[in-house]
This record gives C-alpha cells, sequence and structure tokens, in this order.
C-alpha cells in the first residue's frame, strides 16, 4: 500500500501564475488534510475535505486559494496567482476514518 | 480554541544522552495528542499518540510520552538519542468530539544531536 503521494515535490512559480498542487490519498482513505508550512511557524491546517465534500476551510485564505477532492481523481489545492508569500511546504494527509493521519513528503513552493 | 506549546525551539544533546521534549496544549476536554517527526526535506512522520488509557505511551525508535492532565503536558522522551534522531519534532493536538479531526500544531523543536 503505497504512503501518501503529492506531486511535485518542488514547483516553481513567478507571480501571477498559477500553482497546482496534486495529492493521492493511501488506499481507502477517504479523509483529506491539507497543511502549509511557513518557516518557523510549523504546520497551519488549511482545509480538510471528504469525497466531493469540503467539510472544513477554516484555514484557508480568502483569495485565490481553493482545494477540491473529486470522486475520482487526486485532491487538487489550487493557489491562483501566485505572491511570494505563498511561498512554503504544502503537506497533504489522509486517513481513514479521520483520527490518524498520515502525512506525505510535501510540495515546496517557491514563487520567483 | 485549541492551542499547543512547545517552549522550546532547539534543543542540543549528546549521542547516548537522554532527551525530554515538552508540549503543553490547551483544550477544553482530554484531547488526542500526537508526536511528529520531521527530518530535513521530507514529511512528518507518526512517532505516537494518545487518544485514552494508559498515559504512559509507547512509540517507534525507542521514543515514549506521557500524558499528565493536571500539567496540560504531553512530553516526549527517549532515554538514549542516536545521531540518526536528529529532526525537528512537532507536538499535535486534534479534537476529540465532533467529526473534525484537523491537527493543530506546536511550532515545532529542531533537536541536534552531537557525536
Amino acid at each position: 500500500n503505497a504512503g501518501v503521494m503529492q506531486n511535485p515535490r518542488h514547483l516553481v512559480r513567478r507571480r501571477g501564475q498559477e500553482a497546482r498542487l496534486r495529492c493521492s490519498p493511501m488506499k481507502g482513505h477517504s479523509h483529506v488534510y491539507w497543511y502549509r508550512q511557513l518557516p518557523e511557524e510549523g504546520l497551519k491546517f488549511m482545509v480538510y475535505l471528504q469525497k466531493e465534500n469540503i467539510i472544513d476551510e477554516s484555514g484557508m485564505p480568502k483569495e485565490r486559494f481553493s482545494a477540491e477532492f473529486p470522486k475520482e481523481g487526486p485532491s487538487i489545492l489550487r493557489i491562483q496567482q501566485v505572491v511570494r508569500g505563498d511561498s512554503a511546504a504544502y503537506f497533504c494527509a489522509s486517513s481513514p476514518l479521520g483520527d490518524e493521519a498520515f502525512f506525505g513528503q510535501g510540495t515546496r513552493l517557491t514563487v520567483v | 480554541a485549541q492551542s499547543v506549546t512547545q517552549p522550546d525551539i532547539h534543543i542540543t544533546v549528546s549521542e547516548g544522552a537522554s532527551l525530554e521534549l515538552r508540549c503543553n496544549y490547551s483544550y477544553g476536554a482530554t484531547p488526542y495528542l500526537f508526536w511528529y517527526v520531521q527530518s530535513p526535506g521530507q514529511g512528518l512522520q507518526l512517532l505516537l499518540k494518545y487518544f485514552s488509557g494508559d498515559t504512559l505511551v509507547q512509540g517507534i525508535k525507542g521514543f515514549e510520552a506521557e500524558f499528565k492532565r493536571s500539567q496540560s503536558s504531553f512530553n516526549l522522551r527517549k532515554p538514549s538519542v542516536h545521531w540518526s534522531d536528529a529532526a525537528e519534532y512537532f507536538c499535535a493536538v486534534m479534537n476529540s468530539g465532533g467529526s473534525n479531526y484537523k491537527l493543530t500544531f506546536g511550532k515545532g523543536t529542531l533537536l541536534t544531536v552531537n557525536p
């Protein structure tokens, strides 16, 4: 059983471009979480999704950020019109029932 | 709102020495508690977790943690540190009620191991 797969591992975008981060949860896991790790700030919750539903997006910035977890395919975290402050490591975690999260390797986004 | 405090930003120990990483949480009821480890450029690996029952929990790689309700603490310990334990350690809390399982993390403790 493969772990949580995130791609790309590294992503470079120019200011104003769009960034798409993908997360394939572990087999059988229907709960997906996205976290952002900024330098010296630890990990911050962004959004919690189940298949086709956003359960909690209280940690998502109000603009430019969106997430989805379609019936088929990976979960996508989308950042439109990226700015330098979006540079961070973005981690996806999945869970079978919600109580124990398994993390992916992360996507390190650099905005130049 | 729940919160987690890891008072030590950076700890240095010698290989073979004992280790204790501190974690204090703020939460209305008994939370679910976790310790994760992150090596440079990598994701997070779960070391151990506490949901209920025995307050001393054993984890992987020889780590253990003790839940102390009276002190709102969940400190991580290891009797003898190995050089490969050098990493960043995160304590996290999860709401034990309801159906939202998001984690609230502390800011982490960076562990350096001297030979």
